[in-house]
């Protein structure tokens, strides 16, 4: 069974620190790994999408990387903002036992940029 | 604009008192889901839908109906709905290469 762990939970930092969330995830049979950014109350609002075929992928200040052999996903934050304080949910697209598929979330790292 | 949306963002209901949260997308999407979100537990799936007319349940799908008769449209229904549904929504919809976006939420609480 794929189970998803994001590694701190919370995480508080000064504004301009470049920062790494982690993510890893205990089945490497993955389609894809998906960062998510949800702010309190609100909807998830996708940030990136790694093909298991790929490494990393970028967007502006984010960077994420996938690693399945080790099981393991960062999403890199350069030069934060008070703006990216959010939770961040990283989620394996998962192939289940049964040849379906599904997404298996983890529980978040909460991040607090201070000004 | 490119959305999934739902209706309503907010209710707050009785205990047995039938209930319908409808989700919308217009992307087109062939695969919808939908999603509760506890404190503590995370998201998790309780239904999802690979096209039309083909639903299957996820992890959490007791008390919980859908039904997906257009693909553009994807109702979450609780017949029954009790306290232990009181919950945050999320209603998703996924592209062919496997991105999933969500809806804004609907926060439901039963009384």
């Amino acid at each position: 069974k794929q189970e998803v762990t994001q590694i701190p939970a919370a995480l508080s930092v000064p504004e301009g620190e470049n920062l790494v969330l982690n993510c890893s995830f205990t089945d490497s049979a993955i389609y894809n790994l998906q960062w998510f950014r949800q702010d309190p109350g609100k909807g998830l609002t996708s940030l990136l999408l790694i093909q298991s075929s790929q490494r990393e992928q970028t967007s502006g200040r984010l960077n994420a990387s996938l690693d399945k052999s080790s099981g393991r996903s960062t999403l890199y934050i350069a030069a934060s903002q008070p703006g990216d304080s959010a939770t961040y949910l990283c989620a394996a697209h998962a192939i289940t036992q049964g040849g379906s598929e599904k997404l298996v979330f983890g529980k978040g790292t909460k991040l607090t940029v201070n000004p | 604009e490119a959305q999934v949306t739902q209706n309503p963002r907010y209710l707050i209901t009785v205990t047995g008192k039938k209930l319908t949260v409808t989700c919308s997308q217009n992307m087109n999407h062939e695969y919808m889901s939908w999603y509760r979100q506890d404190p503590g537990l995370g998201l998790r799936q309780i239904y999802y839908s690979m096209n039309v007319e083909v639903t299957d349940k996820g992890d959490v799908p007791e008390g919980y109906k859908v039904s997906r008769k257009e693909k553009r449209n994807f109702p979450l229904i609780l017949e029954s709905p009790s306290p232990n549904q009181t919950s945050l929504y999320f209603c998703a919809s996924r592209t062919a290469n496997n991105e999933q976006f969500f809806g804004p939420g609907t926060r439901l609480t039963v009384l």
